[in-house]
């Protein structure tokens, strides 16, 4: 079946660092990419996505390429701040009728 | 444009007990999904309705159900409550189609005591 891997957590860089986030999958057909970023006490957010092989998702600064060689969708951002402290997911969707598969997701704070 | 709905925000309940969650999606959304999520376990998926119909489900025991109205609008209940129902229940819409992603509501707390 479907399912999406995450990196182990939690991350913890200081503001202004550079942020990476592996995500690699395993999907039957060319499924859609995602990814979610849950803030504290409320629930997920669309961040960025991407739809077929070599699109790149962005979205406030976070970008991410759809790699289909290596079944990845890694997250970046160049210069990360305190307010993007939160939990980030990766998660597919392969198929029209197909529900939304998601990694077990990273905490990410970030220091002043 | 309205988001997702989810009411209550908050809930504690007795074990034992059943309790039901309603969420209203957003306007023309027809695919409503339902995830419970705990720090344990992480986001777990319980089951999709679309167009009134269970069209996915997940791997959770019959004391979880749910369903949807012709206005898809959807409720989900669980009965016989136990301590390790207690999670965040989130529910999402969808418009039909892969590269459409999901729309979250902000969750039901339910605390089971």
């Amino acid at each position: 079946g479907d399912s999406v891997t995450q990196m182990e957590g939690p991350v913890t860089l200081s503001e202004e660092a550079f942020l990476t986030i592996n995500c690699t999958y395993t999907a039957t057909g060319y499924p859609s990419l995602f990814w979610y970023v849950q803030y504290p006490g409320e629930g997920l957010q669309l961040l960025l996505k991407a739809t077929k092989a070599d699109d790149k998702g962005s979205n406030k600064g976070f970008e991410a390429t759809y790699r289909k060689e290596t079944t990845s969708f890694h997250l970046e951002k160049g210069s990360v701040q305190v307010s993007d402290s939160a939990v980030y997911f990766c998660a597919l969707k392969s198929g029209a009728n197909s529900k939304l598969t998601f990694g077990k997701g990273i905490t990410l704070s970030v220091r002043p | 444009k309205a988001g997702v709905t989810q009411t209550p925000r908050y809930l504690i309940k007795t074990r034992g007990q059943q309790v039901t969650l309603s969420c209203s999606p957003i306007s023309g959304h027809r695919s409503v999904s339902w995830y419970q999520q705990t720090p344990g376990q992480g986001l777990q998926f319980l089951f999709e309705y679309f167009s009134e119909t269970q069209r996915n489900k997940g791997n959770f025991p019959g004391r979880f159900s749910g369903r949807q109205f012709s206005n898809s609008r959807s409720e989900m209940n669980v009965s016989t409550l136990e301590l390790g129902d207690s999670a965040l229940y989130l529910c999402a819409s969808s418009l039909e189609g892969q590269s459409y992603g999901y729309t979250f509501g902000s969750g039901t707390r339910l605390t089971v005591v």
